[in-house]
């Protein structure tokens, strides 16, 4: 029972802006949308969550809509390294564990 | 901080043999997570523990799997006997867990292989 929805593989030149769509149209209201990459051959890495708002860090910009059913990760501008499966996760606030789904494909051409 | 410390980052064995895999959290971290990724199932929880307790072992797929932590920076995954199909890529993830919501830190994991 998939929480989320995300293409399986996207292409993005190098500079320009990656955006990664999620679909969850499915969530709660007490469920945040969690965003992590897994580089070839290393751990995921944690980039960025929110609940309703959008929020920004210096990973990345995290837009969700106004009903939440759906969400999209901004990388503003993706670089080589980003190249990476990256994992849009809708979780509890009060779960522990976070369950990833087959995440997107993200490969940064030059 | 030096992050998530897992050992060994490769390790091969024969079938039957017993494996045992560290980690180390992050210090002050209060829950730990064990995971393992494949080609077919991706990653997969297996177990998680809060404040050195195992709060929700479902995940582990059999008898031959299990876990301890016996201090708030050292847990262990041993499976005895191992077999073939255990071959995987093992994670370990710390987090702090309180009313906010933190991400989780994961260690470069450990590739197991089973022959």
């Amino acid at each position: 029972d998939a929480k989320t929805t995300q293409p399986t593989s996207m292409d993005c030149a190098e500079g320009r802006a990656a955006n990664l769509p999620c679909n969850h149209s499915t969530i709660s209201g007490n469920e945040y949308v969690y965003w992590y990459r897994q580089i070839h051959s290393q751990g995921p890495q944690y980039i960025i969550h929110g609940l309703k708002n959008n929020e920004t860090n210096e990973m990345a910009s995290l837009i969700i809509t106004e009903d939440r059913k759906s969400s999209t990760l901004i990388l503003p501008h993706a670089t080589l390294r980003d190249t990476a499966v990256y994992y849009c996760i809708v979780q509890s606030g009060s779960a522990r564990q976070l369950t990833f789904g087959s995440g997107t494909q993200l490969t940064v051409l030059p | 901080d030096a992050g998530v410390i897992q050992s060994p980052r490769h390790e091969v064995t024969e079938m039957g043999q017993e494996v045992t895999l560290r980690c180390k959290p992050i210090s002050g971290h209060n829950s730990l997570f064990w995971y393992r990724q494949t080609m077919m199932r991706g990653l997969e929880l297996l177990i998680y523990f809060n404040n050195n307790v195992p709060i929700d072992d479902s995940g582990m797929p059999e008898d031959r799997f299990s876990a301890k932590m016996p201090n708030a920076s050292f847990s262990t995954l041993k499976i005895q006997p191992s077999e073939p199909r255990d071959s995987a890529v093992y994670f370990c993830a710390s987090s702090l867990l309180s009313q906010a919501n933190y991400g989780y830190t994961f260690g470069s994991g450990t590739r197991l292989t089973v022959v």
